[in-house]
């Protein structure tokens, strides 16, 4: 089966814990993409990589890291210095143009 | 920020009407999407229309694209009960990084049965 997966689906955690969300994807795309969703709201963009070894910031990279060590994997790591982590986290993954293929979403909460 | 607005924010039909969305956007584009999720999960593609489409279909699916104006609409006829979703509509900037979109705040389309 071909797609992209993350996991786990729900997670929670405690205020000050840093916490890694995973994404897989087995498309063959160079582009992956991490975006945060709230409630009732759009997606926005929290990273973005190109290729292996390179990644950009997005419109709300404050408090997330990433890492593009391999082309299938991108995982977000949600730090304790993201001030407001509970949310709705999406993966994706795409060709240089076109169309976005997105994961299944984790939901954060963290108390 | 976000570019791109929807219109109405929810909108609730019968089974068999039509369900009309619109979408509005800052910058110029290449390309605008549209995309469907349902509750809790993620972003299912539905069609991309290019700057210098005007209209394009996909299967109950309607899109059309004006430039001058920077809006969009999605048109679903023949609505069903699994089309309740919300609809959201995707843009690339020109001149922006390849293929990073910027998405609209979403339509919550509710079909009744």
């Amino acid at each position: 089966d071909g797609g992209i997966t993350q996991s786990p689906k729900y997670l929670f955690r405690k205020e000050g814990q840093n916490v890694t969300l995973s994404c897989e994807q087995n498309l063959n795309h160079d582009a992956m993409y991490w975006y945060r969703q709230d409630p009732g709201q759009g997606l926005r963009l929290i990273y973005y990589s190109q290729i292996v070894n390179d990644f950009q910031k997005g419109d709300i990279a404050e408090g997330y890291s990433v890492s593009r060590e391999k082309k299938e994997s991108f995982p977000l790591t949600v730090t304790s210095a993201q001030k407001n982590p509970t949310a709705f986290y999406l993966c994706a993954s795409g060709p240089p143009v076109g169309e976005q293929y997105f994961g299944p979403g984790t939901r954060l909460t963290v108390t | 920020s976000q570019q791109g607005e929807e219109d109405p924010q929810a909108l609730s039909i019968q089974e068999g009407e039509n369900a009309t969305m619109n979408c509005s956007y800052k910058t110029s584009i290449n390309n605008l999407q549209w995309y469907r999720q349902n509750s809790g999960r993620g972003l299912v593609h539905l069609i991309l229309i290019r700057s210098n489409e005007r209209e394009k279909h996909s299967g109950r699916l309607r899109v059309t694209l004006d430039t001058s104006k920077k809006s969009s609409s999605l048109l679903i006829t023949a609505s069903r009960a699994a089309d309740t979703a919300s609809y959201f509509c995707a843009t690339d900037a020109i001149g922006g990084a390849t293929n990073k979109l910027i998405f609209g705040t979403g339509t919550l389309l509710a079909v009744q049965p």
